[in-house]
């Protein structure tokens, strides 16, 4: 059973305001994701790390999302201006590897 | 680009019947394939991973075959529970750009009593 831990479970906020989640990987794992899965299930990559470096991340997360994972701290993804299309469910998944991923439970935003 | 494709949206079967859930892809390099599965409510759980060409891996009565010849990676079972109920995810990691998982849409699978 996958041991990543993310907080909060549910998140409501208005829109423009910030929106500030975090993740636990699992231990040892040195390799953090970032997806957004949305209301019809569709994952989205949004950034991931190795470390504390960034790996890859996408458009949407350089301009509106800030995210961080500095060490002996909780990684972090936080929206700094909310938007109604932001409300989905958010999963933080590590790996050992980058291959084998294991996702924690998920933050569920909810922008009204 | 790269993709994975999972035709089925919805599969409804009854309990004891056979399933096989459809995963193809389209990779520039060679992928590692992946099946995750989602209960309701909960975070997606690794379910099978692949193997070499042509090699069957099982993981809980579920099982698939990494067929590169014909890109597929089809999830099977012989005699689906009840609590098998979920959403069931393809996703391949391709080994050339080695930082993300690119998923399927998702297949919703139901089994009635």
């Amino acid at each position: 059973n996958s041991k990543v831990i993310q907080t909060p479970r549910y998140l409501v906020k208005g829109q423009g305001q910030k929106a500030k989640m975090r993740c636990i990987p699992e231990k040892g794992h040195p390799v953090v994701f970032w997806y957004q899965q949305n209301k019809n299930n569709e994952f989205k990559f949004l950034i991931n790390f190795q470390n504390q470096e960034v790996l890859q991340q996408i458009d949407m997360t350089e301009k509106r999302f800030s995210a961080e994972c500095p060490s002996n701290s909780p990684c972090s993804l936080e929206i700094q201006s909310s938007e109604a299309g932001d409300s989905a469910l958010y999963l933080c998944a590590s790996s050992w590897d980058r291959w084998e991923q294991y996702f924690g439970p998920g933050t569920r935003l909810t922008v009204l | 680009g790269d993709s994975v494709t999972q035709t089925e949206g919805l599969v409804t079967l009854t309990k004891g019947l056979p399933v096989m859930l459809n995963c193809t892809y389209q990779t520039t390099y060679s992928p590692f394939l992946f099946w995750y599965v989602q209960h309701l409510n909960e975070a997606p759980k690794l379910l099978l991973k692949s193997s070499t060409d042509n090699k069957r891996t099982e993981h809980q009565g579920f099982y698939a075959t990494l067929h590169k010849s014909s890109s597929s990676f089809h999830l099977q079972k012989s005699s689906v529970q009840l609590s098998d109920s979920a959403l069931y995810f393809c996703a391949s990691f391709n080994v050339g750009d080695n930082s993300k998982l690119i998923w399927g849409l998702g297949t919703s699978l139901v089994v009635n009593p």
